[in-house]
């Protein structure tokens, strides 16, 4: 799997977008980019994924740069509950049983601000 | 929604014993996978499952075992426990060919004491 960088912390006030810039640039063309976040004492919880085009769900937006070098998590309004440590994962997909297993680097620990 | 429950989420044990960490998932999803938790080294995957009775070690599989009797439960047992193994412990799943967006547990916080 692709090598990815994170900022380690980030800060946004509350009611403003949080954008969250990954890089990976060594990731090959059937690799996709993942965001988990895990609020502190929970379990991590799925955002959103893509390959190359910007996807967009209820949660965030994923844009993808044209190169897929990198790409950036917005949470459009982002609020106190969003306060937590999102994680941008590149994967292979559908590997079958060659192991599902995710890994998670440092991420970026957001703070959101009233 | 996907639901993961976990049995407990905080548990205080000794050295030496028997314990049982269980996962139930209702989405039947074929994928169930435990990972440990810990400062600075992130996620691990100690087990993962595809199917009723089916396992597969993961990368520390060393002092636990897992068993997978009915498709939306896989537990972790931890033969005999150590002070190496308090940690947070996580149960997830998915779906057999999206085994990438997995859903997570609350979370076990195991002391060993």
């Amino acid at each position: 799997d692709a090598k990815t960088t994170q900022p380690p912390s980030m800060d946004c006030a509350e009611g403003r977008a949080a954008n969250l810039p990954c890089n990976h640039s060594t990731i090959s063309g059937n690799e996709y980019v993942y965001w988990y976040r895990q609020i502190h004492s929970q379990g991590p919880q799925y955002i959103i994924h893509g390959l190359k085009n910007n996807e967009t769900n209820e949660m965030a937006s994923l844009i993808i740069t044209e190169d897929r070098k990198s790409s950036t998590l917005i949470l459009p309004h982002a609020t106190l509950r969003d306060t937590a440590v999102y994680y941008c994962i590149v994967r292979v997909v559908g590997l079958g049983n060659q192991g599902g297993k995710l890994i998670f680097g440092q991420g970026t620990e957001l703070s959101v601000k009233p | 929604d996907v639901k993961v429950t976990q049995s407990s989420r905080y548990l205080v044990k000794r050295t030496g014993e028997k314990v049982f960490l269980e996962c139930v998932q209702d989405m039947d999803h074929e994928n169930m996978f435990w990972y440990r938790q810990d400062p600075g080294l992130g996620l691990r995957l100690i087990y993962f499952s595809y199917d009723v009775k089916m396992k597969e070690k993961g990368d520390i599989p060393e002092g636990y075992s897992v068993s997978r009797e009915k498709k939306e439960r896989f537990s972790l047992i931890l033969e005999s426990a150590s002070t190496n193994q308090t940690s947070m412990y996580l149960c997830a799943s998915s779906l057999r060919h999206t085994q990438e967006t997995q859903y997570f547990g609350p979370g076990t916080r195991l002391l060993v004491l």
